[in-house]
Parts: C-alpha cells; structure tokens; sequence
C-alpha cells in the first residue's frame, strides 16, 4: 500500500532536548516535505526536499533542521526544542509532477514543556 | 505575498448541500485543491482543479473556480455526518513542484 508513515505519532518532552520525527514513503517520490499545522493558520511548510540530498526552506524554517541521505527518508530534527514548537506535523510527498497530488503522513504531535 | 483564506466554521443538516468557500490572492497559481482531514488522521485528498478550468464536478462534490474574483468553492451534495472533518483549500505554482500553501480550514458539522 502506497503510504508516507511517520514516527511517533505522539510525543511530549522538555524545553532544549534534541529530538527527531521520522518520515518515511514508498512511492519513490522524488519531492518531500514538511509541514506544521497550527489552529487558525492551517498548514505551513518547514522545509522540502526536491532529491536526495537537495533541501530548502519553506515559509517557518526556524528552529528545525532536516536530511535527504536517501530517497525514501526525510527526517525533522529539533535540536533544541521550544514551547512554541508544539504543534501537529505532517509529512507529504509528491513524484513531483505539476498535477500530483502530495500524500500526506497520519501527523505527530509534537508538545514541548 | 500568497494567502489563502477560509471561513474556520460551516455547520448543515444531514441530506442538505454545503459550500465551503476560498479565496487567494496570488493569480500565478496552477492547481487549486481540496483536503479533507478527518479527527486524528492526516489530509486526504478530495479534489483538483486546474487554473484553466471553472468547474469540476466528482460524484457529490462540484468545485467552482472564478479566477476572476480569486474565488474558489467545493460544494458537497447530500451532506452525510461522514462529511464532518476539516477542510482545506491549497494552491500550488509552477515554479516549486509540490509545494502548497493552504488556508486555514473550515470545520463543516453536519448535524443529523
């Protein structure tokens, strides 16, 4: 079954404690990204990812990192968690052409103390 | 800058129509698309419509599309409780494949 998973689903921890969210599809989609979904704001990208190891920020970079060693994984690094990063984050994915629709991930929520 | 703007609340009766409304400012855009994300479950896509076009209709949803006005619609026929979720409206661009700004949702809450 065609799916982008992310891992976990939910997960709470304290101010400045690294963390990562994991993000994996088997579409052998060449595009990625990452999302956060916030109430009132609806989604905004984080950073994407057009190939493996080719990334960008999208709109609300700060605060995050990511990696592209390999086509499948796109992982979302918080190297020093804050309060105001607890929020809902998706994955997608797209083979990249204009009319392809992205495939999002279930989300995980992210709460930060 | 691009925007994308929705109503945060729709509420209908079971079996009636409802109407979700959009609208953006940015005119480049080249897809507009409908999400549906349901409690606890990320977003599924309902529907697309091409910037060319000014209607799609699929079974009980029919988007309208008036680019004049920047204006876009997804009408659910025979709303059923099953329709209740978010739903969001994106736009994509030509020149960064796969990247969509969205709006900020509108929760539709059919009421049987």
């Amino acid at each position: 079954e065609a799916q982008v998973t992310q891992n976990p689903r939910y997960l709470i921890t304290v101010t400045g404690k690294k963390l990562t969210v994991t993000c994996s599809q088997n579409m052998n989609h060449e595009y990625m990204s990452w999302y956060r979904q916030d109430p009132g704001l609806g989604l905004r990208q984080i950073y994407y990812s057009m190939n493996v190891e080719v990334t960008d920020k999208g709109d609300v970079p700060e605060g995050y990192k990511v990696s592209r060693k390999e086509k499948r994984n796109f992982p979302l690094i918080l190297e020093s968690p804050s309060p105001n990063q607890t929020s809902l984050y998706f994955c997608a994915s797209t083979g990249g052409t204009i009319n392809s629709p992205l495939h999002f991930g279930n989300g995980t929520r992210l709460t930060v103390t | 800058g691009e925007d994308v703007e929705q109503s945060l609340f729709l509420s209908v009766r079971e079996g009636d129509s409802s109407v979700i409304n959009c609208t953006y400012t940015d005119s480049s855009s080249t897809y507009l698309y409908w999400y549906k994300q349901e409690p606890g479950a990320g977003l599924q896509l309902l529907t697309y419509i091409f910037s060319n076009m000014d209607m799609k209709q699929d079974q009980r949803l029919t988007v309208l599309l008036n680019k004049k006005d920047k204006h876009l619609s997804l009408r659910i026929a025979d709303t059923q409780t099953g329709d209740s979720a978010i739903y969001f409206c994106a736009e994509s661009f030509s020149g960064n494949t796969g990247k969509l700004i969205f709006g900020q949702g509108t929760t539709l809450q059919v009421k049987p």
